[in-house]
């Protein structure tokens, strides 16, 4: 199976400022077929469903603002809010879907400082 | 718009069984693989498990965790998806979201349904 491995734990950061949480997995997740990383982040709000961020580890959903961005390839992935706002106090979670079984980072609580 | 709605969760003793259902709307169904995700309360997520359209021959797979006791199923002609878990632990309670699968991606998910498995 693959490892998904992310930090922090949890983050503390001040509203407008940046917030960066990092994924590694335990393979890579590069589709050869499409050169792409099989790779999403998502965003859980209490009591809420997770709601898709990023896929192919740096392609915005639909709807999604442009404050958040995907980068990474191979094992390492980041997911950077560029400026903090307070509806995105959640907690977030990478995902790789290369292979079954899916597999999913512990996940990263997010708050305001 | 998609909309993907849960039913069927409870209480139930170890042991026991149980069958969720998933009623699907908003997209054309059959053309999608779904999933399974569950989440144990306060905790992250957990793949269970799988079930691909016709044109994949409805092939299953599920998560080591639950494969023997669940089965997955669906019936494209109701939009609907199936969740039977038999021989249920205690470890087995969570949130139990059913979710499309759009090329890879888990996109849409519904609001889930709490299983509780004690005595």
């Amino acid at each position: 199976d693959i490892v998904m491995t992310q930090s922090p734990d949890s983050l503390a950061v001040s509203l407008g400022e940046r917030a960066t949480i990092n994924c590694k997995s335990s393979q890579s997740v590069l589709y050869s077929s499409n050169n792409k990383n099989s790779l999403v982040w998502y965003q859980q709000k209490p009591g809420q469903p997770p709601k898709l961020l990023i896929y192919w580890a740096s392609t915005r959903e639909s709807g999604v603002p442009d404050r958040f961005s995907g980068s990474g390839s191979g094992t390492d992935f980041t997911l950077t809010i560029s400026s903090l706002q307070a509806e995105d106090v959640a907690v977030y979670y990478c995902q790789q879907y290369y292979t079954t079984p899916l597999t999913f980072g512990g996940g990263t609580k997010v708050e305001i400082k | 718009e998609v909309h993907l709605v849960e039913s069927g969760g409870g209480l139930v003793q170890p042991g026991g069984s149980l069958r969720l259902s998933c009623g699907a709307s908003g997209f054309t169904f059959s053309d999608h693989y779904m999933e399974w995700v569950r989440q144990p309360p306060g905790k992250g997520l957990e793949w269970v498990g799988r079930i691909r359209h016709k044109a994949h021959s409805y092939i299953t797979e599920y998560a080591a965790s639950v494969k023997g006791r669940f089965t997955i199923s669906r019936d494209d002609s109701n939009n609907s998806l199936y969740l039977q878990m038999n021989s249920l632990k205690t470890e087995d309670t969570a949130v139990y979201y059913c979710v499309r699968n759009d090329y890879g991606r888990l996109d849409s998910w519904g609001q889930g349904t709490l299983v509780t498995v004690s005595s």
